[in-house]
């Protein structure tokens, strides 16, 4: 079974420039996450997805980030524009229902210069 | 407010020298406790979920057990491979948007020597 695909794995970019990233979910996982990870901290929840609708997006800052799931498989998030401290580790995962066990993808390095 | 602390922040073993890692948590109410490992570079692996006091799980050299506050991830004879940061988080019993959400430790970072 094919697991969490991410795309890009690495990115660098400068500070005000915008940057997106796109995830493909495992077959017939309804819940798609995105995370980040800051060096040296556990992953921290940015939103989380049912099917194509927004499930919680309460610590997303939505002054810059932004995400969709439109046909309720892949997503995207994207930041706009970057800040140095957007630097991180950006991770989905996907589980069969809100409440299941979360597998994740390899993430996308990002650095913001 | 929910929170995951864990310890040792680092922890250094030789081969074979068993140990033990904590994850201490504060939650209004605990639906799941689940381990994670994470290589360099590399997303979180899922390695156990726990649900109640009392529970444990194996997985080779690997065994996680479960209290009221905490739970212990029991490390038996470990090899080289085994190095890696291991991540704990909790899921709380929600309502509404917040039913599926992990609350991360900083995780311990476990390097074994041969």
């Amino acid at each position: 079974e094919a697991g969490v695909a991410q795309s890009p794995r690495y990115k660098i970019i400068e500070k005000r420039q915008s940057v997106a990233f796109w995830c493909n979910p495992i077959s017939g996982h309804a819940t798609l996450y995105w995370y980040q990870q800051i060096l040296g901290q556990g992953p921290k929840l940015l939103i989380q997805f049912q099917n194509n609708g927004v499930v919680d997006d309460s610590q997303l800052p939505k002054d810059r980030f932004s995400a969709e799931r439109l046909k309720g498989v892949d997503s995207t998030l994207k930041i706009q524009p970057a800040k140095l401290e957007d630097s991180a580790v950006y991770l989905c995962a996907s589980s069969f229902g809100g409440r299941d066990t979360q597998y994740f993808g390899p993430g996308t390095r990002l650095t913001v210069l | 407010e929910d929170q995951v602390t864990q310890s040792p922040e680092a922890l250094r073993l030789q081969e074979g020298e068993s140990s033990s890692l904590n994850c201490s948590y504060t939650v209004s109410g605990l639906r799941g406790l689940f381990w994670y490992r994470q290589d360099p570079g590399k997303g979180p692996e899922f390695l156990f979920t726990l649900y109640s006091a009392g529970e444990e799980k194996e997985k080779e050299r690997l065994k996680a057990t479960l209290t009221k506050k905490e739970s212990f991830l029991h490390i038996t004879a470990p090899k080289p491979e085994d190095s890696a940061t291991y991540l704990c988080a909790v899921q709380a019993v929600g309502y509404g948007g917040s039913q599926g959400n992990l609350i991360f430790g900083k995780g311990t970072k476990l390097s074994v020597k041969p």
